[in-house]
């Protein structure tokens, strides 16, 4: 258990509207990821955290932003939601310092776009 | 480009028999592997993972896979497959960064 929560864990939300994640994390790990998962594809990385305030994108960040204002919470935004956003988005943590580490993931959270 | 190939979508067995879950890779040097194992509405599970050494790993749950390097493959086997093993498996791929490559994923029934 890597000590990672998010919330909420089930989202319904219209088109159009800004949606906000939260990953939650109590070990003091250095890296965090946001990936959303869908059929036929795995897991894709939307955008990735390096520390407190520092961020880059993944292969998928288009409409979506992240934050880190505390090591321990990495948020994720969906700034106006689509119905291509409709999917199950999990939080991910690096063990230790490094990038190299190991990732363990978070329960999901599963978003619907209407 | 890195890539991950799981071959088999969908994979049916009974309670008791052997199992083996292919993945491929391709990735120039010699990559970080992993298996996930994700069951209904549930995280990823860490299975196992290979960084340098043995080329044979063992996991939890029972679970065991090969690196060879010549077939570009990490297959993933179990020996006795557990009704509770019914779920899905994910192969990824590193380059010992934080860049992870998933395969898609291949699903596992087990017949009672």
């Amino acid at each position: 258990d890597a000590g990672i929560t998010q919330s909420p864990r089930h989202k319904v939300t219209e088109t159009g509207t800004p949606v906000t994640l939260r990953c939650h994390q109590t070990e003091n790990h250095r890296y965090m990821y946001w990936y959303r998962q869908d059929p036929g594809h795995g897991l894709r990385l939307i955008h990735y955290s390096y520390g407190v305030k520092d961020t880059d994108k993944g292969e998928v960040s288009d409409g979506y932003s992240v934050s880190r204002s505390k090591t321990e919470d990495f948020l994720l935004t969906l700034e106006s939601a689509t119905s291509s956003q409709t999917s199950v988005y999990f939080c991910a943590i690096s063990e230790g310092q490094e990038s190299s580490e190991t990732q363990y993931f978070g329960p999901g959270t599963r978003l619907l776009v209407l | 480009a890195q890539s991950v190939t799981q071959p088999d979508i969908h994979i049916t067995v009974s309670e008791g028999a052997s199992l083996e879950l292919r993945c491929n890779y391709s990735y120039g040097a010699t990559p970080y592997l992993f298996w996930y194992v994700q069951s209904p509405g549930q995280g990823l599970q860490l299975l196992l993972k290979y960084f340098s050494g043995d080329t044979l790993v063992q996991g939890i749950k029972g679970f065991e896979a090969e690196f060879k390097r010549s077939q570009s493959s990490f297959n993933l086997r179990k020996p006795s497959v557990h009704w509770s093993d019914a779920a899905e498996y994910f192969c990824a791929v590193s380059s010992g960064t934080y860049k992870y490559i998933f395969g898609t994923g291949t699903r596992l029934k087990v017949l009672a």
